[in-house]
């Protein structure tokens, strides 16, 4: 069966400051993973993807997440947040035929000036 | 290239009525998934159409139910909507499914009275 934990539903930086959004994920197959962001009022967008490549995977807007089996996690990072980081952000896990995927609850990001 | 639009933006609607979404992914995209987004239970799968078939589907009762045109365009159809319909419908199109990227449209949000 397949699950993710996002284990924060709040993170509050300052801006300047290192971020880290985790997720854990349970699968019975090589997922593939993904993080999301939304914007209030906005769609989802993706930021980076994870799919049997390189552990450590690079995204957008300077984001970064790396892959660790052994811990079964997914945590999303970027050294220095940026007021415009403010949104929520959703990890998402998809077994390798695409039959199911899950959406994590979302951590909601707070960037303090 | 144009990115996925959802129409109308905004509905309301009251209980008993039906309603019809709309969704218009990127151009060569043969993949189109629903997902419904509420406050209570998240982001939540309803179906995946691929070259007009319904591959997968979610657990969501048979009053909500789609399809899928030969130009790739899905439309979503809820009938005899209850007051825990209201939500934002997001509609995501991709080449091959959901284990590749997901372009997310920004959404028709449903109000139900």
């Amino acid at each position: 069966a397949q699950s993710v934990t996002q284990l924060d539903s709040h993170v509050s930086v300052s801006e300047g400051t290192p971020v880290l959004l985790r997720c854990n994920y349970s699968s019975s197959y090589s997922p593939s993973l993904f993080w999301y962001v939304q914007h209030p009022n906005k769609g989802l967008q993706l930021l980076l993807k994870y799919t049997s490549a390189a552990t450590l995977v690079k995204g957008i807007n300077g984001f970064e997440a790396e892959f660790k089996k052994s811990e079964t996690s997914f945590h999303l990072t970027k050294p220095s947040a940026h007021m415009s980081d403010a949104a929520e952000y959703f990890c998402v896990v998809s077994d390798t035929g695409g039959f199911k995927t899950i959406f994590g609850a979302g951590t909601r990001l707070f960037v303090k000036a | 290239k144009a990115g996925v639009t959802q129409t109308p933006r905004y509905l309301i609607k009251t209980r008993g009525q039906q309603v019809t979404l709309s969704c218009s992914p990127i151009s060569g995209h043969r993949s189109v998934s629903w997902y419904q987004q509420t406050p209570g239970q998240g982001l939540q799968f309803l179906f995946e159409y691929f070259s007009e078939t319904q591959r997968n589907k979610g657990n969501f009762p048979g009053r909500f139910s789609g399809r899928q045109f030969s130009n790739s365009r899905s439309e979503m159809n809820v009938s005899t909507l209850e007051l825990g319909d209201s939500a934002l419908y997001l509609c995501a199109s991709s080449v091959t499914g959901r284990t590749d990227t997901q372009y997310f449209g920004p959404g028709t949000r449903l109000t139900v009275l």
